[in-house]
């Protein structure tokens, strides 16, 4: 199993440019979900999925939005990117929502300028 | 709502050095605690795990033990290395209704220096 992967691993943006972080888990999981990873404020959540078709949003949603077509893959989307976005954003899964541990994906760091 | 508070870092010990990292939480119900752990470049592990009061969870020689008396999960270790060095994640999952996300505390920096 490859877990939990995302692209790209780094991205540089201009303000008002639009982009799609990709997340893919090849585990069969339910539950998963979109967080930010900002210097002294811990993991944030931003959208988060209970199973394909269903989404909802989480502590920090403005500006993302979020589809599950697919039980696979869950993308995030940066409509108008603003400099407040600069940040590592961080997708995990897990079994079933109410499921213990959550896998997390590496990571990848916006900037936007 | 559910909130974590762990100790702020930076930590920095010596090999061999016993290690303690404060968490505590506020919740309503019976939350289930973690403990997250963020090596250098990579996304978050699941370190530890706790589900009801009096529990110890334990991996890879760190311990934490869910107290609800004092609403605290803090991480030891007895004797540290290089390799621990890392980000440390204090984290709870409340109970009970459509409550599946996790709250995280802000991280602790740990540098263990040989």
């Amino acid at each position: 199993n490859a877990g939990v992967t995302q692209t790209p691993k780094f991205q540089v943006l201009k303000t008002g440019q639009s982009m799609t972080l990709q997340c893919a888990q090849d585990m069969n999981h339910e539950y998963m979900s979109w967080y930010r990873q900002d210097p002294g404020m811990g993991l944030r959540l931003i959208h988060y999925s209970v199973g394909a078709g269903i989404t909802d949003q989480g502590e920090v949603p403005n500006g993302y939005n979020v589809s599950r077509s697919t039980t696979e893959d869950f993308p995030l989307r940066l409509l108008s990117a603003a400099p407040s976005q600069t940040s590592v954003y961080f997708c995990a899964s897990s079994l079933t929502p109410a499921g213990e541990t959550q896998y997390f994906g590496p990571g990848t760091r916006l900037l936007v300028l | 709502g559910d909130s974590v508070t762990q100790m702020e870092g930076p930590v920095t010990l010596s090999e061999e050095a016993f290690l303690t990292i404060n968490c505590t939480y506020t919740a309503t119900g019976y939350p289930s605690l973690f403990w997250y752990v963020q090596y250098p470049g990579e996304g978050l592990q699941l370190l530890l795990k706790a589900t009801k009061a009096d529990d110890k969870g334990s991996n890879k020689g760190f311990e934490a033990t869910y107290r609800k008396e004092t609403t605290s999960f803090h991480l030891e270790k007895g004797s540290v290395q290089v390799s621990d060095s890392a980000v440390y994640f204090c984290a709870l999952r409340g109970s009970g209704g459509s409550n599946y996300k996790l709250t995280f505390g802000k991280g602790t920096l740990l540098t263990v220096n040989p």
